[in-house]
């Protein structure tokens, strides 16, 4: 199955700061995803990016895709307190597997005030 | 609309004793999905079902069952509880059409086995 590494495992910033998180894979991808989880809390779907698109915005969330290096990030710009959460990447798989997401192991995102 | 529901939310077994996982949706989505997260480590795909009738086994299905009892309820049955299955579980549910399969999560069960 693929597998999803991102970098960094955690990051701390100060409020107002941008945040960048990565994601790298390993297989062909149909589309590649980002969620929140606040702690002690299910996921959130915050972006999708498609296989044949290179960048994407959504308010202050910036996700960009190269399929050439199999690699993702996402961008935070103006990042607040109530941005921090973990951050997973979870990739969705070309042909009958397309309806299965596999998940990153997530990068930890703390917004000091 | 509720989204995803899941009960219990917090649930401690013995080993050996079994117990069901409920999950129900209300956004009229044909795929059903559980995970299972481990402290520090993203979610894992236990059993999945792509629509009503059928169930598809995903990276961790040992020990688990399934059932999707109609287009709205999915639920995932620990037969003989091991240590090994002390995990957070997520339910979630989505379509299944093309590039767009994002997922919604329920809340979470959180299980511990003694």
């Amino acid at each position: 199955s693929q597998q999803g590494e991102e970098d960094p495992q955690a990051l701390s910033i100060q409020e107002g700061e941008n945040a960048t998180m990565n994601c790298s894979y390993k297989t062909s991808i149909n589309n590649l995803q980002w969620y929140r989880q606040n702690s002690g809390r299910g996921l959130v779907h915050l972006i999708l990016i498609r296989s044949n698109e290179r960048e994407k915005h959504s308010g202050r969330l910036r996700v960009t895709l190269d399929t050439s290096k199999k690699s993702s990030s996402l961008l935070i710009t103006a990042s607040r307190a109530a941005d921090t959460a973990s951050y997973f990447c979870a990739m969705g798989g070309e042909g009958t597997s397309g309806s299965r997401l596999t998940f990153g192991e997530g990068t930890q995102l703390t917004v000091n005030p | 609309n509720a989204g995803v529901t899941q009960t219990p939310k917090f649930q401690v077994l013995k080993t050996g004793q079994s117990m069901t996982l409920q999950c129900a949706q209300d956004m009229n989505h044909n795929s059903m999905y559980w995970y299972r997260q481990d402290p520090g480590m993203g979610l894992r795909l236990i059993y999945y079902s792509a629509s009503e009738g059928t169930t598809d086994k995903g990276e961790v299905p040992n020990g688990y069952n399934v059932s999707r009892l109609n287009k709205r309820e999915f639920s995932l049955r620990l037969e003989s509880a091991a240590p090994s299955q002390t995990s957070v579980y997520f339910c979630a549910s989505g379509w299944t059409s093309g590039s767009y399969n994002e997922q919604f999560f329920g809340p979470g069960t959180r299980l511990t086995v003694l």
